[in-house]
Formats: C-alpha cells, sequence, structure tokens
C-alpha cells in the first residue's frame, strides 16, 4: 500500500522561474495538506484541500502561491517569480477525512539560485 | 494564539534508557494531539496519537500522556534505540484541519 508521494525530491531553480510540486495521496485519502520547512524549524501550514476545493488557505502567501487538487491527477503546489526565501522543504500530508490522521510525504526540497 | 512549543531543544540518553520528550500547548479549544519523528532527509513519521478525552495512550515502547489541565504532552519512549535519534514534534490539530507543529526537540542515543 503505497504512502504519499511526492515528486520531484529535490528541485532546484533561478530567482523568478516558476515551481511546481505535485503530490499523489495514499489510496483511500481524499484530503490534502501542504506544509513548509525551514531549516531546524517546525513544519507550518499552508493550505488544506478536498477534491476540486481549497478549503483552507489560510497558511498560504497572498501572492505567487496557489495550490490545486483536480478531479484527476495529484495535487499541485505552485510557486511562481521564485525568491531565494522560498527555498525551503515542502510537504504534503493526506488524511481520509478531517481530524483523522496525516501521513506525510517525503517532501520536494527546493532550492532557488 | 495558536502554538506549541517545547521545553527541551535537545535530548540525549543512553541505548536501553527511557526517554521522555516534552511539550506545552497554548490552544485550550484542540481536541486532537499527534507525535511525528522525523529522521534527516525525511518526511515525519506518525508515531502515536490522542484525543482530549484520554489522558494516556500506550502503543510499541511509546506512551502519550496528556495533562489538559496544564495544557503538557509527553512521549515516553521505552528502552531508546540507536533508530530512535530523530528529531521529534508534537502537533496540535486546530479546527479539523491544520496542524500547528512545534519546533522539536532533537534526541539523540548513545550506544
Amino acid at each position: 500500500n503505497a504512502g504519499v508521494m511526492q515528486n520531484p525530491r529535490h528541485l532546484v531553480r533561478r530567482r523568478g522561474q516558476e515551481a511546481r510540486l505535485r503530490c499523489s495521496p495514499m489510496k483511500g485519502h481524499s484530503h490534502v495538506y501542504w506544509y513548509r520547512q525551514l531549516p531546524e524549524e517546525g513544519l507550518k501550514f499552508m493550505v488544506y484541500l478536498q477534491k476540486e476545493n481549497i478549503i483552507d488557505e489560510s497558511g498560504m502567501p497572498k501572492e505567487r502561491f496557489s495550490a490545486e487538487f483536480p478531479k484527476e491527477g495529484p495535487s499541485i503546489l505552485r510557486i511562481q517569480q521564485v525568491v531565494r526565501g522560498d527555498s525551503a522543504a515542502y510537504f504534503c500530508a493526506s488524511s481520509p477525512g478531517p481530524q483523522e490522521t496525516q501521513y506525510f510525504g517525503p517532501g520536494t526540497r527546493l532550492l532557488v539560485l | 494564539g495558536e502554538s506549541v512549543g517545547l521545553h527541551l531543544p535537545t535530548l540525549s540518553v543512553q541505548e536501553g534508557d527511557n526517554s521522555i520528550i516534552n511539550c506545552a500547548y497554548s490552544n485550550s479549544a484542540s481536541d486532537y494531539f499527534i507525535w511525528y519523528k522525523q529522521e534527516s532527509g525525511k518526511g515525519p513519521q506518525f508515531i502515536i496519537d490522542i484525543r482530549s478525552n484520554m489522558d494516556k495512550r500506550q502503543g510499541q515502547r511509546v506512551t502519550v500522556l496528556l495533562n489538559k489541565t496544564v495544557k503538557h504532552l509527553s512521549l515516553q519512549i521505552a528502552a531508546t534505540q540507536p533508530g530512535d535519534s530523530a528529531v521529534y514534534f508534537c502537533a496540535e490539530n486546530v479546527g479539523g484541519n491544520k496542524l500547528v507543529f512545534g519546533a522539536g526537540t532533537i534526541l539523540r542515543v548513545k550506544s
């Protein structure tokens, strides 16, 4: 039973480019969450999605960041015009429903040069 | 505001000893708490969780204690092994969706 899948595992971008991070939830999970982790810090919530709906985006920066979870395919976290401060590890988690255990993927480590 | 914090940033224990990692939370309305283990370069791994209608829950070699009166959570690891070396995070489920994580405690197991 595959866990949460994320790709790419590592992503290098130059300032001003776009970054696309993908997340496939565990089988049977319809709730997806994105978190960001800076070095030696805890994870910070960004956004919570269900299929085709954004439920809570209170942790998303107002500009340049967007997320989607289409009816078919993985959830995508998109960062436009990346800046050095976007360098971090981005983790996706999934759960079968709200208030249930969130299981995390291996993360995507974004480095902005 | 929402915050979850840890008392000790680093804990060193001898192999075979028991470990206790502590966590304080501030949101008295939270009703679900989770402990995660994160090894270097990996995602957080679920260890154990507890809901606010309980004060203790046991798993394999791990026990979580919840004291709602003082808003304190602890993780006890019995017979700590080298493979337990990692960063441990407590997390608080706020409003049914997002998790609020503490800063983390580094557990180092000495052989």
